[in-house]
């Protein structure tokens, strides 16, 4: 079976541009969150999404913005790039984003800001 | 305080040994605790979850869990060189379904 998978792996962009990054989850999996993990750091996390509706968000600005569709698959947008917003982009996807289930991660898209 | 601290290392062990890496959490109504394992460049991997008290084996992987001293810990047995990787302990509050907090990982390396 698939794992978590994202696109693209890599992405070049400069100040003030915008970006979106995508994820599809695990078959049968209905809940994705989205991670940022800067070198030398643990993933921060950005927000979770369960059936289509947002359920939790974490403390990035409004430029960061997420949707999930019915397919379960789900967006990540950030406006107005920055500097600091370099870093790994993680998804992942457990069944219905319960306390108890453990989250599995795709291999993530490795954004550079130039 | 951080919700979730570890020894940043770098933790160095001879193959064979074992290597125990130590996670403390500030949230006391936490309720789920896994332990993930990246490798430089790559996203992380779950290795172990733990919900109750005790300790928990898969293969050569212990984690073991203490509430009470909001600790959480993983062992590996006979380290190979392969487990040489950053390992990461993850906590679900209990307030926040479903959000993983990260502590900043803990560096591994195993020589022959």
């Amino acid at each position: 079976d698939a794992g978590v998978t994202q696109s693209p792996t890599h992405l070049i962009k400069t100040r003030g541009q915008q970006v979106t990054l995508r994820c599809s989850p695990i078959s049968g999996h209905k809940s994705v969150s989205w991670y940022q993990q800067v070198l030398g750091q643990g993933p921060q996390f950005i927000f979770q999404y369960y059936e289509k509706e947002e359920r939790g968000r974490g403390n990035f600005p409004d430029r960061f913005s997420a949707r999930q569709f019915p397919n379960y698959s789900s967006e990540l947008n950030v406006n107005a790039l920055l500097l600091g917003d370099s870093a790994l982009y993680l998804c992942a996807s457990s069944p219905d984003g319960q306390r108890n289930q453990p989250q599995h991660f795709g291999d993530g898209t490795r954004l550079s800001i130039l | 305080q951080k919700e979730v601290e570890q020894n940043s290392g770098p933790l160095s062990v001879p193959e064979g040994a074992i290597a125990s890496l130590n996670c403390t959490y500030s949230d006391r109504v936490s309720q789920s605790f896994f332990w993930y394992r990246q490798y430089s460049g790559k996203s992380p991997e779950l290795i172990m979850s733990i919900y109750s008290n005790g300790d928990k084996e898969d293969g050569r992987f212990t984690a073991q869990l203490n509430k009470a001293s909001q600790y959480v810990s993983l062992l590996i047995r006979d380290s190979q060189p392969s487990d040489s990787a950053t390992y990461l302990c993850a906590v679900i509050r209990g307030s926040t379904l479903g959000r993983l907090y990260f502590g900043r990982g803990t560096q591994l390396t195993v020589w022959p």
